[in-house]
């Protein structure tokens, strides 16, 4: 079956490193976002993706944080420079399409700790 | 700001029992709701999407049902195994322009003992 793949599943930095964490969304998938979790909080929105630019971001993902799609299956995270209340676990998902009923899958996460 | 809260934080039960919880959001503005499971070290699984008044789903022994106008949905899950210890997360896909965006509850942590 299908699914979406992340790496690494864990990436220690330190304060002020720029750090990507890597997303292989599900193939045939148009719509992708980024998610995290701090420790003890909400899964809370970063971005979503769709026709290879932003649609959608919220407050968190600011001018440190970006996103990409290189080659058509993998879709990245960039942090600039880490902080560290940037310390998460950050999640990929993707969906077919946007719309009623659709689904989206989400990958196992990449557990970022910073230093 | 959309807020999603769920209910009960944690929950303890023994093999066997039937046990439910609760999701709720605010009934305006409301596109969907989505129920996720999710085991440490694992993806969040998809269980069910839900988008009308009414709606009941179910899969094996976990059921859901919604209520937009009052703005709750409710997970059932019958005859508990050990392997539905899980935290069971919801989220509400906001109508509007978001393409998409999920903004979650902090999850239920099931625990069910032999």
């Amino acid at each position: 079956e299908p699914e979406v793949t992340q790496t690494p599943s864990h990436q220690v930095t330190q304060m002020g490193q720029e750090v990507i964490l890597r997303c292989v969304p599900i193939s045939n998938h148009l719509y992708f976002y980024w998610y995290r979790q701090i420790l003890g909080q909400k899964v809370e929105f970063l971005v979503s993706f769709y026709n290879n630019e932003i649609s959608e971001k919220s407050e968190i993902f600011d001018d440190q944080f970006s996103v990409e799609r290189p080659d058509g299956s993998n879709f990245t995270l960039k942090i600039r420079s880490t902080k560290l209340e940037d310390s998460a676990m950050y999640f990929c998902a993707s969906r077919v399409l946007a719309g009623v009923g659709n689904e989206q899958f989400f990958g196992p996460g990449t557990r970022l700790t910073v230093l | 700001i959309l807020n999603v809260e769920q209910s009960p934080q944690s929950l303890h039960v023994q093999e066997g029992d039937s046990t439910n919880f609760t999701c709720s959001f605010p009934s305006s503005n409301f596109y969907a709701l989505h129920w996720y499971r999710w085991e440490t070290a694992k993806s969040p699984e998809a269980l069910f999407v839900m988008t009308l008044n009414g709606d009941e789903k179910k899969k094996g022994r976990i059921s859901a049902t919604l209520n937009t106008k009052e703005g709750y949905s409710y997970l059932y899950i019958k005859g508990s195994q050990p392997e539905d210890s899980a935290t069971y997360l919801c989220a509400i896909e906001a109508g509007g322009t978001s393409y998409g965006k999920l903004t979650f509850g902090q999850g239920t942590i099931l625990t069910v003992h032999p």
